[in-house]
């Protein structure tokens, strides 16, 4: 059964730590997604790469998030320093090119920042 | 940038009751998709549309996409307490062209079962 796998599953940290979360998309899939959930804006696109090249980082904030797929098995997203505002759930889908822009969920990292 | 409106916020409905809920945009979309999540976990998805006027059952949900492309609905029958959740619309703007593969998504609609 295949599925997208997210470590860690929950984080706390504190105010000025790095973070960094992992991703393992459906074996196949060339399109990986980074999404954050919170209860105020709901699921906001952070990022996503196609072939491993990033396409869209609009929805992320450039000075301390960064998010690279170091192969097509891993995509990892970093935060450098961590603030507490960035406390949520980051969901990381996948899915093909051509597919109707399917995407398949990871179970997330819930990070929380002291 | 595009914006979708998912109503009602909330549902607290009987079980065996019928759910209908909806998603409209303010702009054209060429992919309507639902979601449901349940605590703990990420979004999984239920049903996608492609074309306008599509109709498409998955057990007892069903959705349509909207004539307009600006709006969709699901409809779940017979609600059992598994139910129990939060659905999302998402969607992708017919306008994105090159840029932004990634869905937009409605606020979503928690669904709640009273024995």
């Amino acid at each position: 059964d295949a599925r997208v796998t997210q470590t860690p599953r929950h984080k706390v940290t504190e105010m000025g730590q790095e973070v960094t979360m992992r991703c393992q998309p459906i074996l196949g899939h060339n399109t990986v997604f980074w999404y954050r959930q919170t209860m105020m804006q709901g699921l906001e696109l952070l990022a996503y790469f196609r072939n491993r090249a990033p396409l869209d980082d609009s929805g992320m904030p450039k000075d301390r998030f960064s998010a690279e797929m170091p192969d097509a098995t891993l995509a990892t997203l970093k935060i450098q320093p961590s603030e507490p505002r960035d406390s949520a759930v980051y969901f990381c889908a996948s899915g093909t090119q051509g597919s109707g822009e399917t995407q398949y969920f990871g179970p997330g990292t819930r990070l929380l920042v002291l | 940038g595009q914006q979708l409106n998912q109503s009602p916020q909330s549902m607290f409905i009987q079980e065996g009751e019928d759910v209908s809920m909806n998603c409209t945009s303010s702009s054209i979309f060429n992919t309507w998709l639902w979601y449901k999540q349940d605590p703990g976990e990420g979004p999984v998805l239920l049903i996608a549309l492609y074309k306008a006027g599509e109709l498409t059952s998955n057990g007892r949900l069903t959705a349509q996409f909207g004539i307009t492309r600006k709006d969709s609905f699901l409809n779940i029958s017979a609600s059992i307490p598994s139910d129990v959740g939060i659905y999302f619309c998402a969607g992708q703007d017919a306008y994105s062209g090159g840029g932004a593969d990634g869905l937009t998504f409605g606020k979503g609609t928690h669904l709640i079962i009273q024995p």
